[in-house]
């Protein structure tokens, strides 16, 4: 069963250090979506890709973070400088054809920022 | 603006017993209606959805239905297990725009 790929799975770094997480989406997906999901609440979008091009990254945090996803495949978020507030889990998940309802959502990566 | 609420936790069952988590949203147009579950460490994992008005999503003993005059989607089982300890999420989407997740409830089955 095709599966979305993330790592690495746990990352602890530093305040003011650069982090960077990788997800691959399920194969054919153009649709991806990186979520953060702070401890006891529920994922909160933070950008959408529909192929190469952002959709919607009206919740990104711009000033430190940054997304791409430069041939519409993997994608890559990356944080830079950390900050103690941006300990969470970093879900990715994707989606099929824009009939299609369902999301799949990769293992995640748990940060911690110290 | 769309938002799903669900029932706060945490949820503590004996095995065997009857779940009800409780979720209504609020949403402009009309919605798809889903319920994800997390196991500890993992991702999210679609349980069960329904696309419209009066559907019943069912998945592992789980149901839901989606009940427009009263905008809910309770996920309810008859009898659960112990592997059912998770924290569930109700969430809804609607096409061309986002996916909006609850806060999540935690349940926990004792033996």
């Amino acid at each position: 069963e095709a599966e979305v790929a993330q790592s690495p799975r746990y990352k602890i770094t530093e305040k003011s250090q650069a982090v960077a997480f990788w997800c691959d989406p399920i194969s054919g997906h153009a649709t991806l979506y990186w979520y953060r999901q702070i401890l006891g609440q529920g994922p909160e979008l933070l950008v959408q890709f529909q192929d190469e091009s952002v959709v919607d990254d009206s919740q990104l945090p711009k000033d430190r973070f940054s997304a791409e996803r430069l041939k519409g495949v993997d994608s890559t978020l990356k944080i830079q400088p950390a900050e103690l507030g941006d300990s969470a889990m970093y879900l990715c998940a994707s989606r099929g054809d824009p009939g299609a309802y369902e999301q799949y959502f990769g293992p995640g990566t748990r940060l911690t920022v110290t | 603006g769309n938002s799903v609420t669900q029932m706060e936790g945490p949820v503590t069952l004996s095995e065997e017993a009857f779940l009800t988590i409780n979720c209504t949203y609020t949403a402009t147009g009309y919605p798809s209606l889903f319920w994800y579950v997390q196991y500890p460490g993992e991702g999210l994992q679609l349980l069960l959805k329904a696309t419209k008005a009066d559907d019943k999503g069912s998945n592992k003993g789980f149901e839901a239905t989606y009940r427009k005059e009263t905008t809910s989607f309770h996920l309810e089982k008859g009898s659960v297990q112990v592997s059912d300890s998770a924290v569930y999420f109700c969430a809804l989407y609607e096409i061309g725009n986002q996916f909006y997740f609850g806060t999540g409830t935690s349940l926990t089955v004792i033996p």
